[in-house]
């Protein structure tokens, strides 16, 4: 069975850091991409980041840009997101996602049941 | 960048209902676009994806359709478990991937 658990998250101060991680199991996980997604309280999703399995082909969103690094390690199964200069703005639940071949495109076929970030003062 | 709009933003429906979502693209994805259901406090769910393809274990009652700009997600008849908020997702441009505003589905 496919898992995808995220930690990490928590209560931090404007310009603060934090570093989130998704723990993954149930697949050969250097094969495939994976991406973090994000959910303001009562808001909609936000895509924000996307490495590839061999972390050669990188991604973000411009609101992401030079402060979040996506990282991750294939000999932990293990995912990473690290967050600098966080604003109120990046309160949010973070998600990791699969991402799969679906059809002609792609689609995240397995989500993580979120960490939460909370930035506030 | 492709900005993707949902309509309506908030519907009401009974049991039994068919309703309709609407989501349309400010440019055409051709047929990248995947539907996803996400319920209070839990992960989306991946309910359709190359616009019209449903995904493993997801019940017959939903179906989609569309291409280019403009694309549709049915629930032929609604049961309990249905309520919740859709979110429609392009991935022409994939990595890089936008989702709809989303359409919360509520009981009437």
């Amino acid at each position: 069975e496919v898992q995808l658990v995220e930690s990490g998250g928590g209560l931090v101060k404007p310009g603060g850091s934090l570093r989130l991680s998704c723990a993954a199991s149930g697949f050969t996980f250097r094969s495939y991409g994976l991406n973090w997604v994000r959910q303001a309280p009562g808001k909609g999703l936000e895509w924000i980041s996307y490495i590839s399995g061999g972390s050669d082909h990188i991604f973000y969103a411009d609101s992401v840009k030079g402060r979040f690094t996506i990282s991750r390690d294939n000999a932990r199964n293990s995912l990473y997101l690290q967050m600098t200069s966080l604003t109120v703005d990046d309160t949010s639940v973070y998600f990791c996602a699969r991402a799969n071949l679906c059809g002609v495109g792609s689609c995240y076929d397995h989500w993580g049941q979120g960490t939460l970030v909370s930035v506030s003062s | 960048d492709i900005q993707m709009t949902q309509s309506p933003s908030s519907l009401s429906a009974s049991v039994g209902d068919r309703v309709t979502i609407t989501c349309r693209a400010s440019q055409t994805i051709l047929n990248y676009l995947n539907w996803y259901q996400q319920k209070p406090g839990r992960a989306p769910r991946l309910l359709i994806y190359a616009a019209s393809t449903l995904h493993s274990g997801v019940p017959s009652r939903f179906s989609a359709t569309g291409s280019g700009t403009d694309f549709t997600l049915t629930i032929s008849s609604l049961q309990p478990e249905d309520f919740a908020i859709y979110y429609c997702q392009q991935t022409y441009t994939t990595p890089l991937a936008s989702f709809g505003q989303g359409t919360k589905l509520e009981i009437k």
